[in-house]
């Protein structure tokens, strides 16, 4: 069966420290992979996707920038950590246009 | 107009009642939805997809898509208190967009 993992499960970190978020996936090959953005009252905010190796799509500008380095593995950084960079980010991946499977997520508070 | 659109609620109903949730998209070429299930603090997780429209049934919970008025339904019945959770609607086809989500409580 699939498993996703992310870690860390909670983060605090200060504004202008730099940031990695990592994302992987067991059981299944080539997956189309997500990093989502949860804010309170706000839903879920597409960040970045990918379908392939070193293939990223941004959906939103910020500082904020995703990698593919592993078909099973997606990573999500930044150089520079803002207050409004706090929320709580999902991974997902999906083979199928109907499902999409999301990870357990990290709490990220920026102070 | 927002691709997908649902009441964020709160909703509180007892238990043991049955439970509507309801979603409106805005493109009636949309084939696929889903529904999910977020526990607080919890990722999200896949409670039932539906392709076009009808009626789908998984124990207590069932899916509805009426197409010709734009509308997804999830039916909880028999509801316990630990259905108590957000519950996002969404619309696949080319790519995944979600509502905001409903917040549900069940009273015991």
């Amino acid at each position: 069966s699939q498993t996703i993992h992310q870690w860390p499960a909670t983060l605090v970190q200060p504004v202008g420290s730099p940031l990695s978020l990592e994302c992987t996936v067991e059981g299944t090959s080539n997956p189309n992979l997500y990093w989502y953005r949860q804010a309170a009252g706000r839903g879920l905010q597409l960040l970045f996707y990918s379908v392939g190796i070193g293939q990223i799509s941004s959906e939103v500008p910020q500082n904020l920038s995703a990698s593919r380095p592993q078909d099973r593995q997606f990573i999500l950084s930044s150089k520079k950590l803002l207050l409004s960079d706090s929320g709580f980010y999902l991974c997902a991946w999906s083979v199928r246009p109907d499902t999409q499977y999301f990870g357990p997520g990290t709490r990220l508070t920026v102070l | 107009q927002k691709e997908v659109e649902q009441d964020p609620g709160p909703l509180s109903v007892p238990e043991g009642a049955i439970v509507s949730l309801n979603c409106t998209y805005s493109n009636s070429a949309f084939q696929y939805f889903m529904w999910y299930r977020q526990y607080s603090r919890k990722g999200p997780e896949l409670l039932m997809y539906t392709y076009s429209s009808g009626n789908k049934e998984d124990g207590r919970f069932t899916a509805q898509v009426d197409k010709s008025s734009k509308y997804i339904s999830l039916f909880i019945r028999d509801s316990q208190p630990s259905d108590s959770a957000t519950y996002l609607c969404a619309r696949g086809d080319d790519k995944i967009i979600f509502g905001k989500g409903t917040r549900l409580h069940i009273l015991p």
